[in-house]
């Protein structure tokens, strides 16, 4: 069946950049996302990008997709504390299709 | 900012009793979904309505049920609350159609069973 993975725990200082990595399996989804999430919230959409693009950025995020080896990532420029969260990766159909699969979440903590 | 809404936030019960997660949105989205998210972080589907009086049963077996009688509501129900029920439950809606298909999130529900 379908199947994302991320790595769960990333560690970065202050004014580093973080990249937080993800595969999949299923080669038909249509969109790829992320998402974040903050202590005792639920998850917020941050980014997307469809699966005939390379890559896309917006201000300090920068997504690439590898549609060859199913591989998702996620780049933040000059990490705040603001940006310590979990960070879930899915995948999905889009809107006419079905679920959204949803790896395990990654821990970014920033450190000052 | 989604505007998908969970009540109560924070619950306290003790084992046995009855109790009733409120999930509303006022995006008039179709699908909407429950999921349990575990201290691991890990998200697991328990249940999703693609419209009204539509419920299905998600990739993780639940003994919750739920119910969709109104396109904007969606409460999910444990008749019996037990100490392994004892998670974060997050509601989340989408829109059908075309679209990125992209989840909107409410706060979550974080149920504490004694």
């Amino acid at each position: 069946g379908e199947d994302v993975e991320q790595s769960l725990f990333l560690s970065v200082r202050e004014g580093d950049s973080s990249v937080i990595n993800c595969t999949y399996t299923d080669s038909s989804s249509t969109y790829l996302y992320w998402y974040k999430q903050e202590p005792g919230a639920g998850l917020q959409l941050l980014t997307y990008i469809f699966s005939n693009m390379d890559m896309k950025q917006d201000q300090r995020l920068t997504v690439l997709l590898n549609k060859k080896d199913k591989h998702l990532s996620l780049r933040i420029a000059d990490t705040q504390t603001g940006d310590s969260a979990i960070y879930f990766c899915a995948e999905g159909p889009g809107g006419q299709g079905g679920k959204l699969i949803f790896g395990q979440g990654t821990e970014l903590s920033v450190k000052p | 900012e989604a505007d998908i809404y969970q009540t109560p936030r924070y619950l306290v019960i003790g084992t046995g009793k009855k109790i009733t997660l409120e999930c509303s949105q006022t995006m008039g989205h179709d699908k909407m979904y429950w999921y349990q998210q575990d201290p691991g972080m890990e998200l697991h589907l328990i249940h999703y309505s693609y419209g009204v009086n539509s419920t299905e049963k998600g990739d993780l077996s639940s003994e919750s049920t739920v119910s969709r009688i109104r396109t904007e509501h969606f409460p999910l129900t444990l008749e019996s609350a037990r100490p392994s029920h004892t998670s974060q439950y997050l509601c989340a809606s989408s829109e059908f159609g075309r679209g990125t298909g992209e989840l909107f999130f409410g706060e979550g529900s974080r149920l504490t069973v004694l």
